[in-house]
């Protein structure tokens, strides 16, 4: 079945740094959305890409979708404290409302 | 808006008991409901999805008989755990979308639940 993998599973940043989660499907994917779960509370949805190549940005967060729609990435700029959660990926395939979800990078911060 | 809410937050139950889990929508009706289960530490793993009036669409590996899922209406859904075991104790997190949110079918996820078995 799909398979979505997600590295890093850990990303330690000092504030102020940058930092790139990545995201790789096992098959093609009709697109990807991307949630935030502070710890202790529930995944939140942030965005979704769909067209090959796309990228979308949202102030410090910048999303792209590669070109043949199996890979993702999640960029952050001058991290924050405010930052701090698990980044999940998750990918949908054609005709599914099924999302298959990464293992996530959990983010911390060092002020 | 898009708000979705789970009862109970936290339940311990004995072993050999069942335990009811509701998921609601409170603002939106959802065309569907998703139930995941979350290990510590870890993704969230979809155990079941699932319509209104319709038979709930188990993933591969996930017991039916164990986890009774049941879509009574648009605005909720529950999921039982009979004859719980401590292996069943996890984070089970619900979700919903709905056809206003075509073509995204972004989900909402409801709080969850702590489920615990002694």
């Amino acid at each position: 079945g799909q398979q979505v993998m997600q590295i890093p599973q850990y990303q330690h940043v000092q504030e102020g740094e940058d930092f790139t989660t990545y995201c790789n499907s096992s098959t093609t994917l009709s697109n990807i959305q991307w949630y935030k779960q502070r710890p202790g509370g529930h995944p939140v949805f942030l965005i979704q890409l769909v067209k090959s190549g796309e990228v979308k940005k949202q102030k410090r967060l910048t999303f792209q979708f590669g070109e043949a729609k199996k890979n993702s990435s999640l960029h952050i700029t001058a991290t924050q404290t405010t930052d701090v959660g698990t980044y999940f990926c998750a990918g949908r395939v054609f005709n599914d409302y099924k999302l298959s979800f990464g293992a996530g990078t959990t983010v911390t911060v060092r002020a | 808006g898009a708000v979705v809410s789970q009862h109970p937050s936290r339940v311990i139950c004995k072993s050999g008991t069942s335990v009811k889990i509701e998921c609601r929508s409170l603002d939106f009706q959802a065309t569907t409901m998703f139930w995941y289960r979350q290990f510590p530490k870890q993704s969230l793993m979809l155990m079941a999805t699932s319509n209104e009036g319709s038979k709930a669409t188990y993933e591969q590996g996930v017991e039916k008989d164990k986890f009774l899922i049941n879509h009574a209406s648009l605005t909720l859904s529950t999921l039982t755990v009979t004859s719980a075991h401590p292996e069943d104790s996890s984070f089970y997190i619900c979700s919903a979308t709905f056809s206003d949110r075509a073509p995204t079918y972004e989900q909402y996820f409801g709080p969850g639940t702590r489920l615990t078995v002694t």
